[in-house]
């Protein structure tokens, strides 16, 4: 079956740097996504991996490893506004699921 | 450009009771997907549609339908409420279907309509 963990909540100091893990298990693997989710909005895309290695986008950073079925996103700077839900989502070939795995997410909380 | 858009915003049903969720696509995408979304959980897939065809369906029950018109708009419809049924609503839409899409291409969510059932 398809598989994705990543912790449930997290907590981090506004300018400091936090890691967010994500593992999963699936198959005909095509991409792994990082979107953002504000409480009662729509998840907003923030990365993207297909290849091992490191994405870097401003703030924000994402890794995969593919043998490992690992990814990372990586925050620099926090700020307030960073205070919502990650989701990690896999996309994957023929799945009957709709083809974008999501895990659960990962609530992040930046205080002062 | 407009984004995604979807109506209403809210709504609350009682047990029993039929609703309809409306979604509009970005202009120029031609698939759409359905997510349900329960507090404190990732999205799970209910539907996805292309050139009006279903394409794919998730572990949802038969109370859940949906159809896509020739605009490409979308319809979610869901029967026989239950109280487990209350959560937000996501339609998400791309050029073609996820299954498809190549390199960071994605979908693209919409703001989701709150479904309370009491």
């Amino acid at each position: 079956g398809q598989n994705i963990d990543q912790p449930t909540e997290m907590t981090a100091t506004e300018g400091a740097i936090v890691q967010i893990n994500c593992t999963y298990q699936t198959s005909g693997f095509n991409g792994l996504f990082w979107y953002q989710q504000h409480a009662g909005e729509a998840p907003t895309f923030l990365s993207y991996n297909v290849l091992d290695g490191l994405e870097e986008k401003g703030r924000f950073s994402s890794f995969l490893s593919r043998s490992k079925g690992y990814s990372y996103l990586l925050l620099k700077e926090l700020q307030m506004k960073d205070s919502a839900s990650y989701l990690c989502a896999v996309r994957v070939y023929g799945g009957s699921q709709g083809n974008l795995i999501f895990g659960k997410g990962t609530k992040l909380s930046v205080k002062p | 450009d407009a984004g995604v858009t979807q109506s209403p915003t809210h709504l609350i049903k009682t047990r029993g009771q039929h609703v309809t969720l409306r979604c509009s696509p970005i202009s120029g995408h031609k698939s759409v997907s359905w997510y349900q979304q329960v507090l404190g959980q990732g999205p799970q897939f209910i539907f996805q549609y292309y050139e009006k065809e279903e394409r794919g369906r998730g572990n949802f029950p038969d109370r859940f339908s949906a159809r896509q018109f020739p605009n490409y708009s979308s319809e979610l419809n869901v029967n026989a409420l239950l109280l487990g049924d209350s959560a937000l609503y996501l339609c998400a839409s791309s050029l073609v279907p996820v299954g498809i899409l190549q390199g960071s291409d994605t979908q693209y969510f919409g703001p989701g309509t709150r479904l309370t059932v009491l």
